[in-house]
Formats: C-alpha cells, sequence, structure tokens
C-alpha cells in the first residue's frame, strides 16, 4: 500500500498541553501537508511544507520534515478543545495529482 | 467565496443499485479530485479530472467512475453497489494547473455519506 502512515493512531490530552503527532511517507514528494477533519465531516487545510524546507510555522501550529527519513510532524501549542479532530498528512505521488493520506492521528483535547 | 457544494450528503441504497453523487467545485478551480474514506482503508484516492479530462486514477474496479463538465462541475457514478461502498465520499477542488508538480491545497466538500443496504 502506498498509504503513509502517522503516529500515534490517537491521542488524548489537556486544554493547554502540546499535541505531536509523526507521519511517515513512502513517495518522493514536491512537498507534505496536512488537514484536520472534524468528525464526519470535510477536511480542512492546515499548513504546507515544500520538499526544500526543513520547519514551517503557522500561529499554534509548527511542521517539521525530514525528507531522508521520509517523516514529518506537526506540532499544535497550548491546544484547546477546539483542536479536537482528526488530522492527516498528505503527499502527491511525483508527477501526478493523486494524493496520497497517511492513517490519521485523533486527537482529543480535554477541557 | 463559496465552497466545494457536495450532494447529496446523506444517502441510502440497496446492494445492486447505482448511486450518482455531484460535486460543484470553487470558482475558478479547475481540478476536482475525489476520495473514499472508510473507517477500515482511510483516505483513498479515487480520481482526479482538470478540463473535463481524468489525469489520474485509484486503484478501484470499474463500477468507479467519473466525470467533468465545462463548468468544471464533477459527477461519480458507483454501478451495481456492494456493501463495502458504504463510505463517505469526497470531493476536492484546487488550483492546480495543467503541468504536474503544480500540488497545492486542496479545498474539500463535506461529503456525500453513502450507506448500502
Amino acid at each position: 500500500s502506498q498509504q503513509g502512515e502517522e503516529d500515534p493512531q490517537a491521542l488524548s490530552i489537556q486544554e493547554g498541553e502540546n499535541a505531536t503527532m509523526n507521519c511517515s511517507y513512502k513517495t518522493s514528494i514536491n512537498n507534505l501537508q496536512w488537514y484536520r477533519q472534524n468528525s464526519g465531516r470535510g477536511l480542512v487545510h492546515l499548513i504546507l511544507i515544500r520538499s526544500n524546507e526543513r520547519e514551517k510555522h503557522s500561529g499554534r501550529l509548527r511542521v517539521t520534515l525530514d525528507t531522508s527519513k521520509k517523516s514529518s510532524s506537526l506540532l499544535i501549542t497550548a491546544s484547546r478543545a477546539a483542536d479536537t479532530a482528526s488530522y492527516f498528512c498528505a503527499t502527491a505521488v511525483s508527477g501526478t495529482y493523486k494524493y496520497i493520506f497517511g492513517t490519521g492521528t485523533r486527537l482529543k483535547v480535554l477541557a | 467565496k463559496a465552497g466545494v457544494t457536495q450532494t447529496p450528503r446523506y444517502l441510502i441504497k440497496t446492494r445492486g443499485q447505482q448511486v450518482t453523487l455531484s460535486c460543484s467545485p470553487i470558482s475558478g478551480h479547475r481540478s476536482v479530485s475525489w476520495y473514499q474514506q472508510t473507517p477500515g482503508q482511510g483516505l483513498q484516492f479515487l480520481f482526479e479530472y482538470f478540463s473535463e479530462t481524468q489525469r489520474n486514477k485509484g486503484n478501484f474496479p470499474g463500477r468507479f467512475s467519473g466525470r467533468q463538465f465545462s463548468n468544471s462541475r464533477s459527477e461519480m457514478n458507483v454501478s451495481t453497489l456492494e456493501l463495502g461502498d458504504s463510505a463517505l465520499y469526497l470531493c476536492a477542488s484546487s488550483l492546480a494547473g495543467r503541468t504536474s508538480g503544480n500540488t497545492g491545497e486542496l479545498f474539500f466538500g463535506e461529503g456525500s455519506r453513502l450507506t448500502v443496504l
């Protein structure tokens, strides 16, 4: 399967704590993206990191990319109950518009 | 600017029937892709269209088909439904252009939840 792997599969933290989730992928990439999905709804784009970037920030989000290990991590700082959702990484198979999504991390932030 | 619109949001079918799902992309987006999401398999790529042409196809049987119209609206069809086709079908549009490598942000609709009985 080309599908990426994410870990942990599920994560439960207290409000105010940081949440870290990891993603591994299998193909060569132009960029890697992170998406959030609230229960049973569509996905929302969070952040995109290009293959020549190592780290990127957006608000409370910090993404790192290690192309030698084919892995990425998403850090959400000072988490809020509203951050409760599933988080997916996605990569496009090089030369195509076929996106491969990771298995997702279910994050639960307890108030 | 209106987002991606998918219809219907929910539908129930029986085995052997067929279903057509519709997706209206964000105005100006010419690339439309479809994904199937199930608890067991996660998000799986079905196909991607640009200017009425299918550019990429996932590993699904021929019962799954799609098309795109000149106004970029897209439909996907599943014939001879099976129980395993029960899923959330997501459509996404993007500003991806004609040439490869321009893989940017996907904008998703809320999905069509199909239940096959």
